[in-house]
């Protein structure tokens, strides 16, 4: 069946601009997990979302970053008034509840700030 | 404060020959362990993983060795393949708290397979 999927694969903006990243993760799958990858660093945990309940924003790094999903499916995750320290490879990972610990990726979104 | 630590950015091997690449970690509440594979320009894939309660697990080529007293795991791959060629991902979470699974990462070692 269908991956996780992503969009858009790259994307180049300007500082201070807003940026939207999507994820479609894999149908069924109640959990939902962004994080970054920075330049030479491992992978950064952002927020989680399980089912219905509040989701887990403890890894966001700052009020510039929020995200939402939409009927328990698709996700967004959006950065406003961007900066060039928030250019990383942003992954999307989804999972089913009874084997969290093993999450599916996505391909990830290469956002450049210029 | 990186709670998990692969300290060898990069490990080159002899194809069939062993590779092994090592993990520790500091946070004493993880207590499930994974090992990711990723190739450029995609997510990480999920390998194998190990639990706290077992100090090695095997999937055909690929052993994951935990040392809970030490803080250390390792991934062998034996025999190494050019495909094997990716850099693997360390990677801990804790099922107690929050409830929250989310995955501590290390920064990645980066397996070059020479044929």
């Amino acid at each position: 069946g269908a991956g996780v999927s992503q969009s858009p694969s790259n994307k180049v903006t300007e500082k201070g601009k807003d940026v939207e990243l999507r994820c479609d993760p894999i149908s069924g799958h109640t959990a939902l997990y962004w994080y970054r990858q920075s330049l030479g660093q491992g992978l950064e945990f952002l927020i989680y979302f399980q089912g219905n309940s509040a989701p887990d924003k403890s890894g966001l790094p700052s009020d510039r970053f929020s995200a939402e999903r939409t009927g328990g499916s698709v996700s967004t995750l959006t950065i406003q008034r961007t900066q060039q320290e928030d250019s990383a490879v942003y992954l999307c990972a989804s999972s089913t509840q009874g084997s969290s610990y093993e999450q599916y990726f996505g391909p990830g979104t290469r956002l450049t700030v210029t | 404060d990186q709670q998990v630590k692969q300290n060898s950015p990069s490990l080159s091997v002899q194809e069939g020959r062993i590779s092994i690449l090592n993990c520790d970690y500091t946070n004493s509440m993880f207590d499930y362990f994974l090992w990711y594979k990723k190739y450029p320009a995609e997510g990480p894939t999920f390998l194998i993983s190990i639990s706290s309660i077992k100090d090695k697990n095997e999937d055909g080529r690929f052993t994951v060795f935990l040392n809970k007293s030490a803080k250390h795991l390792s991934l062998h791959i034996v025999p190494s393949q050019p495909g094997d060629s990716a850099v693997y991902f360390c990677a801990a979470s804790s099922h107690s708290g929050a409830g929250s699974y989310q995955l501590t990462f290390g920064k990645g070692t980066k397996l070059s397979v020479i044929p």
